[in-house]
Formats: C-alpha cells, structure tokens, sequence
C-alpha cells in the first residue's frame, strides 16, 4: 500500500524567508509520481509542482522546488522568498505506478502560514 | 475551457436523504475520480473512473454510488445521506490524448452538510 506522511501539522515563516515543508512517502513501486498542491482559504486546490520518480533533476516551477531524495523517500516542497500569498494549506500526494490514470495518495497537509 | 465545474456549491440535507453531486470537465479528460476532505484527513478517494463506462472503487467508497456515461460527466450520488457524510467534495479529471501536463484539476469544491 502507498503512504503519504506530513509531519507538520502546522509551519511559520517570515515574509521574504524561504520555508520547507517536508513530505515522505512508502511505495516497493519503482515508477511514482509525487505532487505537492496548495489549498488557500477559499478552498480551491491548486497544482503546484509534480517529480516522476525517473526524473534524474529536482523539479522547480517559479518559487517552488522540489527537493526528491529518492533513498530517503522524500519530497520536500521548498517555497523561496516567501509571500503573505502563500499563507496555505499544503498537501503532498503520490501515484503509484506514475501514470495518469493512477489513483492520487494525499497526506494530511500542511498549514503555513507567512507572517508579515 | 471551464475546466472542471461541480454543483452545488453548497447543499443541506437531511439523514436519509438522497441526492447527486454533479461534476462535469470539458478538457476530453479519460480520468475523473471523486474526493472527500475531512479536517485533519487530507483528501480521501471515494469513486474513479478511467474512461465512459468504466468506474472503481476507492479509499472510501461507502454510501455513494457513480456512473460514467459520458466522457464529460461524472456524478457522485449519496443514497441515503449520513451525518458522517458532512464534508468537502472535490471532483477531478486528468488524461487527455496529447496533454503536455498531467496533473490532476481539481472542481472548487461542493460543501455538503447533513443534519
């Protein structure tokens, strides 16, 4: 069975400070897909960035990187310059095998919040 | 494109009631999957699809019922509404023939509330 685990249940982080919200995941499956979305009050869920696990270089997108260390089963999200914008929910999720039919795995999230 | 759009946005019912959350995409997406999110559980499947006429079981499947007639259409039916079924509902599609992202989209979401 695949698992998502989020162990901050809540992060801080001052405005124009880079955070990292940490994310592990459980698979034997050597062809995942890993993906971090952001989800503001206003409920929407947003795409922010995916890693295949194939993928030989950290994804980025903007301010977003993705920090994939396959032998430890990590993907932590690494926003840069953080904004009063990005005061969020944050979920981590996985699909095994990374196709796009695969079924989405989500962890519990992460609330950060950016302080002025 | 409108992406994916649900309705309602907002519903209250009574227990043991029925009633049918629509979801509808018009991106000529394969997969459309059905989520629920409870505070503090993260977003939990409850029904997928991988194409018309073709549906599965998720995470949660219990209570509702789906149908996949239409590559566009995906509804979520409750059969006899719960309290426990009080959440927040997400629709979702991905796939597309030629698609250069494949990421999921999500609906914004229908907030459902059972007394």
């Amino acid at each position: 069975a695949q698992k998502i685990t989020q162990t901050q249940p809540g992060m801080f982080v001052q405005e124009k400070e880079a955070v990292t919200l940490d994310c592990t995941y459980d698979t034997s499956d050597p062809s995942y897909g890993l993906f971090w979305y952001k989800q503001p009050s206003s409920g929407e869920m947003i795409f922010l960035i995916y890693q295949g696990s194939y993928d030989q270089q950290n994804a980025t997108e903007g301010r977003y990187s993705l920090n994939f260390q396959k032998a430890r089963k990590s993907a932590n999200l690494v926003i840069s310059a953080s904004q009063l914008g990005d005061s969020a929910m944050y979920f981590c999720a996985m699909r095994v095998p990374d196709d796009c039919g695969s079924r989405l795995t989500f962890g519990e999230g992460t609330q950060l919040t950016v302080n002025p | 494109n409108a992406g994916v759009t649900q309705t309602p946005k907002f519903q209250v019912l009574k227990t043991g009631q029925s009633m049918t959350l629509q979801c509808a995409q018009d991106m000529n997406h394969e997969y459309m999957s059905w989520y629920r999110q409870d505070p503090g559980m993260g977003l939990r499947l409850i029904h997928y699809s991988v194409g018309a006429g073709i549906t599965d079981q998720g995470e949660v499947p219990n209570g509702y019922n789906v149908s996949r007639s239409t590559t566009e259409d995906f509804p979520l039916r409750l059969l006899s509404a719960a309290p426990s079924q009080t959440s927040v509902y997400f629709c979702a599609s991905s796939c597309s023939l030629g698609g250069q992202r494949d990421e999921q989209f999500f609906g914004p979401g229908t907030r459902l509330t059972v007394l």
